[in-house]
């Protein structure tokens, strides 16, 4: 009965490659994030949709690209990787965007070598 | 610009002890404020929202005050356990952003 559930868990890739990151939420919320957190444990917000409309994306390098087919999920793709997208992106739901409480996923430890 | 100032950056106690944390901010128009516990490898979860009205909430042994005036809250952890070692993160909401602020977090480690 997990609420957020995202895959794979844990990712090691070579630079250069491109890797998907699934999200799927089972909450009923209407809006979902991808977050990444860096090594000194920051969280930053990198997308945000909201009934399937991009609404929030805070200057990530269009290498990222988001997908959501529907309002359950929200998928991060990432091209031509770098030694700098090493981190952990955590995937997150809420309903609606006026502050009720986000529920995160478990994490997704990517490391690129 | 919106801003959350967490303090301390880590702290060590002891089992059975207490502790606060603190949390200045700087969003500006305030909806609410809500702490955040990371457990290691695992993903943040809600332990208390605070709005505008609200002085004090508890949530077992966790205790969150909010100064509107002064612009901070602290998080007050009473009879510390062992599994009370995680990062505790601040995130303030904006009345004017979709983007909540989020804190650099405390890491806490209890020690037996």
């Amino acid at each position: 009965d997990t609420a957020v559930s995202q895959t794979p868990k844990y990712l090691v890739t070579q630079m250069g490659n491109d890797k998907s990151i699934k999200c799927e939420q089972n909450l009923g919320h209407d809006t979902m994030y991808w977050y990444k957190q860096d090594s000194k444990k920051f969280l930053k917000i990198m997308f945000s949709y909201n009934n399937k409309e991009l609404i929030i994306n805070e200057t990530v390098p269009n290498r990222f690209s988001p997908k959501s087919p529907d309002k359950a999920h929200l998928n991060l793709h990432i091209n031509s990787l770098e030694l700098g997208d090493s981190a952990v992106y955590f995937c997150a739901s809420s309903q609606g965007t006026g502050g009720n409480t986000i529920y995160f996923g478990e994490g997704s430890w990517l490391t690129v070598v | 610009k919106n801003q959350v100032e967490q303090s301390p950056q880590s702290l060590i106690i002891l089992e059975g002890k207490n502790c606060t944390l603190q949390c200045n901010y700087t969003v500006s128009p305030f909806s609410n404020l809500r702490w955040y516990k990371q457990d290691t490898g695992r993903g943040p979860v809600s332990l208390t929202i605070m709005t505008f009205s609200e002085n004090t909430k508890s949530n077992g042994r966790y205790t969150a005050t909010l100064d509107a005036d002064t612009k901070q809250s602290s998080l007050h952890i009473t009879a510390s356990q062992l599994s009370d070692s995680a990062s505790y993160i601040c995130v303030v909401k904006s009345g004017g952003s979709y983007i909540p602020t989020f804190g650099r977090g405390t890491s806490l480690i209890v020690h037996p």
